[in-house]
């Protein structure tokens, strides 16, 4: 039973379409994340959500958005991609982070390739 | 801002050496410190999470150790093996930016 699942795993697109990644949680969770992974595989926060409520925006260009129907789900829209949109997308969900025990799960990355 | 890094970038080892693998942060306001495996095209996995109040956590050949004041975290793997080869990264949760800050990731090789 997987805790954090995001879909695709895989995704190759051409320059300039819109596509979703979409986010699953069963954790309970009230807060949940996108990271960015480069090709140096450093982890960068680019969205955080706290019960529905966009937290944080890491000078991410406006051509993510982020989309949350409920506090189990977090999906992240982009639109007219570009080459250096290339790259691993992680999803993940927690407690708030600060308040006390916070531990962290992930999903197991979508791989966007434009081209 | 919570700075995390980590100590060596990349390591290769032979089969059966114990080795240590380490992490810094610079605000020590944290409740806890996250160790991940990430293996080759993978994604996350959890190994240990040490909190606050401990100083120590084990999980078979894993222990990790925290000390707040200093900053510091470290990653003790016993008996090394070939499959534990991928990249470890350790990371911090802190309530400003409400966030996970990541370090930069030690890459292990394993030699057989």
């Amino acid at each position: 039973d997987t805790a954090v699942s995001q879909t695709p795993k895989y995704l190759v697109t051409q320059m300039g379409n819109d596509k979703s990644i979409k986010c699953e949680q069963n954790l309970g969770h009230d807060t949940m994340y996108w990271y960015k992974q480069d090709s140096k595989k450093f982890l960068k926060i680019m969205f955080s959500y706290n019960n529905k409520e966009l937290i944080i925006n890491e000078t991410v260009p406006n051509r993510f958005s982020p989309k949350s129907p409920d506090k189990a789900h977090l999906n992240l829209h982009i639109n007219s991609l570009e080459l250096g949109d290339s790259a691993v997308y992680f999803c993940a969900s927690s407690q708030p982070p600060g308040q006390g025990y916070t531990e962290a799960f992930f999903g197991q990355g979508t791989r966007l390739t434009v081209v | 801002k919570q700075e995390v890094t980590q100590i060596p970038a990349a390591l290769s080892v032979p089969e059966g050496e114990n080795l240590v693998l380490n992490c810094s942060f610079t605000d020590s306001a944290i409740y806890n410190l996250q160790w991940f495996r990430q293996d080759p095209g993978k994604g996350l996995t959890s190994l240990l999470l040490i909190q606050s109040s401990q100083r120590e956590q084990t999980s078979g050949r894993l222990n990790a150790s925290l000390d707040k004041s200093s900053g510091r975290s470290t990653l003790y793997i016993a008996a090394s093996q070939p499959g534990d080869s991928a990249t470890y990264l350790c990371a911090v949760p802190f309530f400003t930016g409400n966030q996970f800050y990541f370090g930069t990731g030690t890459s292990l090789t394993v030699i057989p």
